[in-house]
């Protein structure tokens, strides 16, 4: 079975402050599929970034970016020079690889709130 | 493009009827999922459809919580004699088909049993 650790519940910062959301995971797979959504307050959840297990390259979006480690099973999400629009519930997930199909398990999401 | 649609918004019933949610996919996904979002159990899959396959239960609560896609679109997730600890956040997403391929989301629809 799969399992994703969101071990912060919530984090508060200024603005213009880095943050680092952290997201441990467990599968047995050789194969699998990391991902990030963001909840904003309206409620609906939006796809971020995802990963294979093959490629730890890590990645930069504008103030984002992503750190993919196997050898921690880790896969920690940076916003640099965070902003009030940051303000939202990020979730970290995780897809089995080699089925036909994507169950998404979810991290218990963290809460970040940006005052300004 | 349109993204995913979910209707209605917001639901409130008594314990006891039933509830019918509605997940419109983004055009051209053959694949559907249903989650439930509640405070106690976080984000939690329900139910995927892919095409004509017979669809994937396995996360149905009990037997209560139904659901049919019809013409490989729209997607209908029933509740049958609601009660309280139904009351959550019921969200759909779609994808082109392989298992590994993003999601995208609706904007949920929040069930509220009083």
């Amino acid at each position: 079975a799969q399992k994703v650790t969101q071990a912060q519940t919530e984090i508060s910062v200024v603005e213009k402050e880095d943050v680092t959301l952290d997201c441990v995971y467990e599968t047995r797979d050789t194969t699998y599929y990391l991902f990030w959504y963001k909840q904003p307050p309206s409620g609906e959840l939006v796809f971020l970034i995802r990963r294979n297990s093959f490629d730890e390259q890590n990645e930069i979006s504008g103030r984002y970016s992503w750190n993919f480690q196997k050898s921690t099973s880790s896969f920690n999400f940076t916003i640099t020079a965070s902003q009030v629009v940051d303000s939202a519930v990020y979730f970290c997930a995780l897809i089995k690889g080699g089925t036909s199909y994507g169950k998404l398990t979810f991290g218990q999401g963290t809460i970040l709130t940006v005052h300004p | 493009g349109a993204g995913v649609s979910q209707s209605p918004s917001n639901k409130v019933t008594e314990k006891g009827k039933d509830v019918e949610l509605r997940c419109d996919p983004i055009s051209g996904h053959t694949a559907l999922y249903w989650y439930r979002q509640s405070l106690g159990q976080g984000l939690e899959f329900l139910i995927y459809f892919q095409g004509n396959s017979a669809p994937d239960k396995s996360g149905l609560p009990s037997d209560r919580f139904s659901a049919e896609r019809t013409g490989g679109s729209v997607s209908t997730l029933t509740i049958q004699r609601t009660q309280q600890e139904d009351s959550a956040v019921y969200l759909c997403a779609s994808t082109l088909g392989q298992g590994w391929e993003t999601q995208y989301f609706g904007p949920g629809t929040r069930l509220l049993v009083l």
